[in-house]
């Protein structure tokens, strides 16, 4: 199946920094889509994205299916931001989703 | 809209006992999606359904986990027996074919 590989594992930044995740994959994909995983262990879905880029505020992602990775951009970070963010992917011949293990992201004031 | 619902939020058992778990998804959306979540990982996708047909079940261990989905609209998920290792957060989603997931609170399950 897909690997998919997120970096980096661990982002600690003061707050009103800009940062920036990674997702690479292994294999061709139909969809792929970043979330953020609050504090409360609620997956809220940021993106979705197979391709392209788009902007939502001070988040924006942009992914090279040609080149299989994909990056989340965070600016102006704020204390709200902390939490894990993932990537999932779906296989293109059956469809299956996989994520990668995630990027935990602490914003200090 | 209503989200994807789930329940229990929590369940704590002892090895060896049953539990099922209930997820109701988004109405309309055909795709329903299972994940396990172990402490410090990524989900893992247990079992995916488009209406009432699986699609990959490919890692659900199936001699203690099963899942159904009737009438494509709602699921259940069930452990029989469970095992120490089982303990996780059971995770439903749902979408629209190839389409954004959207993800309910999750059950924490604890086995003792």
């Amino acid at each position: 199946g897909i690997q998919v590989e997120q970096s980096p594992p661990d982002l600690i930044l003061q707050e009103g920094a800009n940062s920036t995740l990674r997702c690479n994959f292994s294999d061709s994909v139909n969809n792929l889509q970043w979330f953020h995983q609050n504090p409360w262990g609620q997956l809220i879905n940021l993106f979705y994205i197979p391709s392209g880029t788009k902007q939502n505020g001070r988040l924006s992602a942009t992914t090279v299916a040609t080149e299989r990775y994909s990056l989340l951009y965070i600016s102006s970070s704020q204390t709200t931001d902390s939490g894990v963010y993932f990537c999932a992917v779906g296989d293109t011949n059956a469809g299956k989703s996989t994520f990668g293990d995630g990027t935990t992201l602490t914003v200090k004031p | 809209e209503a989200g994807v619902a789930q329940s229990p939020r929590y369940k704590i058992i002892e090895k060896r006992q049953s539990v099922a778990f209930w997820c109701n998804p988004i109405s309309g959306h055909a795709t329903l999606y299972w994940y396990q979540q172990i402490l410090g990982q990524g989900p893992k996708l247990l079992i995916q359904f488009q209406n009432n047909g699986v699609v990959d079940d490919s890692q659900l261990p199936k001699d203690r986990f099963s899942a159904e989905r009737l009438k494509g609209v709602d699921s259940t998920l069930k452990i029989q027996p469970a095992k120490l290792e089982d303990s996780a957060v059971y995770l439903c989603a749902s979408s629209l074919p190839v389409q954004t997931q959207y993800f309910g609170p999750g059950t924490r399950l604890l086995v003792l």
